[in-house]
Parts: structure tokens; sequence; C-alpha cells
């Protein structure tokens, strides 16, 4: 089945620089990937999702890009903010789920943005 | 709208006690899932519908029971409870038409 590993497990960076987490995923099948936010005591958000058409997407600080041909895509945070700081999750749809919504997550990654 | 309620917010239970962890939701989604969040392991699914009537299982379904009488209500029964099944249990729903999913606020189960 699929399967997703996610980069790093824990980023720090000081307000103001940029952050990067990349993912990996074996299915080449799969055509969903949306990143997840989750902040302490909450359930996870959507942020952004891409698709496989798709190589890149935009939204504000926030940048999602795809390598359909190496199985990998990355979170591209610009400008961070402490409040930017949370365990952020990829997730991949793969193979048969079609619109089921069933969705394969990476590990997490931990950001911390110091003031 | 609510949005994805979940009850109980915490749950202590002994080895071999049932329970039932309950999932609704008021948006009309047609599609529920049930995942675990455990430390560096990200969230797995664990049993999932698309309708009424219609369930089938995840990553990690061994334990854990699920049915889905109504489009609100998708309620995860625990068994007999084992230590390994201390987690966070997060449910989640879309609709068929678009992609994103919204979670709920997630049970703390421990499982002594």
């Amino acid at each position: 089945g699929e399967n997703v590993e996610q980069h790093p497990s824990t980023l720090s960076v000081q307000e103001g620089d940029s952050a990067v987490i990349k993912c990996t995923y074996s299915d080449s099948a799969s055509n969903y990937f949306p990143w997840y936010k989750q902040e302490l005591g909450k359930g996870p958000q959507l942020i952004i999702d891409i698709r496989s058409n798709v190589g890149e997407k935009k939204d504000q600080r926030i940048a999602v890009t795809l390598n359909k041909t190496a199985k990998h895509f990355s979170l591209h945070i610009t400008e961070t903010q402490p409040e930017d700081s949370a365990v952020y999750f990829c997730a991949a749809s793969p193979l048969g789920s079609g619109n089921t919504g069933k969705l394969i997550f990476g590990q997490g990654t931990t950001l911390q943005v110091k003031p | 709208n609510a949005g994805v309620t979940q009850t109980p917010k915490f749950q202590v239970l002994k080895t071999g006690q049932s329970m039932t962890l309950q999932c609704a939701q008021d948006m009309n989604h047609e599609y529920m899932s049930w995942y675990r969040q455990d430390p560096g392991m990200g969230l797995r699914l664990i049993h999932y519908s698309v309708g009424a009537g219609i369930t089938d299982q995840g990553e990690v379904p061994n334990g854990y029971n699920v049915s889905r009488s109504t489009t609100e209500d998708f309620p995860l029964r625990l068994l007999s409870a084992a230590p390994s099944q201390t987690s966070v249990y997060f449910c989640a729903s879309r609709s068929r038409v678009h992609n994103e999913q919204f979670f709920g606020p997630g049970t703390r189960l421990t499982v002594l």
C-alpha cells in the first residue's frame, strides 16, 4: 500500500525566515496531496492541497510543490511568524481511494518559530 | 454549524473494558473516517465510511468496530481495550464533492 515519509521531524527557525518540509510517497497512482496544520490540543486543519496535474500552488505565505517523477512534494512557508508554530502533516490519497477521503499521512513535523 | 464533534474529550479505561467513542457531524457529509494519532507515527486510518450503511477497514482496524446507521453519526467501538490502544482518536468528515477533510477536536484515551 501507500507509504508517506516526512522530514524533518522537528524544525526550528527564526521569525521571518523560511521553513521547508518535505514528503515522499510510494504509490505513483496517488493524485491528491494535502497539508494539515495541528495546533496544540486541536484536530488537524487543512492549510493547502495540490492535485497531481499541478506542479505548484501558492496561498499567501504558503506554497506547495509537487514532483511526480521523483514522487515527492514539499511545503514552503515564507516570512514565518510565531503563530506558524504547530505540527504539520502531509498526506497522500492512494490508488483505489477515489473520492472516499482515505488519506495516508506522514509522521508529522513540529515547527517552532522563535521570536 | 458545530462541524465535527467528538465525545468524550478524555477517557481512562482498564484493560478488557469496552467503550464507544462518539462522532457526529452536521455538514451532511457523505464520507467519515476514524484516525488514531501516536507520537512519531502521524495519523493512521482505522475505519472509514462512504455513506450510511457502508463501512470499510483502514490501515489499523484490529480491535475496533464501526457502524454508520445515519449520515450524521459514526461511532467507534473498542470491544476489549488494550494498553496498545492508548492514543488520541480523531474523527473526520468530508463531502463527496470536495476534498477537504474536517477533523473533530479528538478524544484522548488511556488504557491501563
